[in-house]
């Protein structure tokens, strides 16, 4: 069975820090390249990021809204993603969720989701 | 960017009775490699999206027949063919050929 288990989300002040972290099991985590969404009632879905496995230059692309204060990598060896999030903004307010989806995987597995309040 | 539109934003359809839904894009989503990469979600508030079909029509494993998906280039739709109870979610569309990626607004599907 495939999981992906996000962990720290939370309450934090504009211009504050926070990492995102999204652990996967049940799939080969280096075939994959994976990615970050957000989902806000007023915005709807929005991607925030993807990040390219290993074999296919490891390198990220990011949307406009985040591009120069979101980061995210990877960790192969723990199978875990991360999203570093400064210089935070209230209109990051958003539940934000991982997703497989590039490389030999499609975007049919999320994680469980995980609200940032920026207040 | 592409921009996905959705239509319509609500509806309201009888139990028994067909439901459709509408996706457009601003730019063809024909890929490179000649694939169209247009997935189909389905999601209930408070739970993480469920991709139902992904290049336009491919099902996904457990997705019931009642549902199809059809399309070409820019036009999408979505079809169920007898709502049931259960199929009462908001249901988004998902281009993956152009970066960024992009969904439409989500429709809202009511009993």
């Amino acid at each position: 069975e495939v999981r992906l288990v996000q962990s720290g989300g939370g309450s934090v002040k504009p211009g504050e820090s926070l990492r995102l972290s999204c652990a996967v099991s049940g799939l080969i985590f280096t075939k994959g390249w994976m990615n970050w969404v957000r989902q806000t009632p007023g915005k709807g879905l929005e991607w925030v990021g993807r990040l390219r496995r290993r074999s296919d230059g490891g390198t990220a692309d990011y949307t406009s809204p985040v591009k120069g204060r979101f980061t995210m990598s990877r960790d192969d060896s723990k199978n875990t993603l991360y999203l570093q999030m400064n210089s935070l903004r209230t209109e990051d307010t958003a539940v934000y969720y991982c997703v497989t989806g590039g490389g030999d995987y499609g975007f049919d597995f999320w994680g469980q989701g995980t609200l940032v309040t920026v207040s | 960017e592409v921009v996905m539109t959705q239509s319509p934003l609500s509806l309201s359809v009888t139990l028994g009775k067909p439901a459709s839904i509408s996706c457009r894009s601003t730019q063809g989503l024909v890929h490179r490699d000649g694939h169209i990469y247009l997935n189909w979600f389905q999601q209930r508030p408070g739970q993480s999206p469920r991709r139902l079909f992904y290049k336009i029509s491919n099902r996904d494993s457990g997705v019931p027949d009642r549902f199809s998906a059809s399309g070409s280039v820019t036009d999408f739709t979505l079809k169920i063919s007898r709502v049931e109870a259960e199929d009462a979610q908001i249901y988004f569309c998902l281009q993956t050929t152009h970066w960024p990626y992009t969904f439409g607004q989500g429709t809202r599907l009511e009993i």
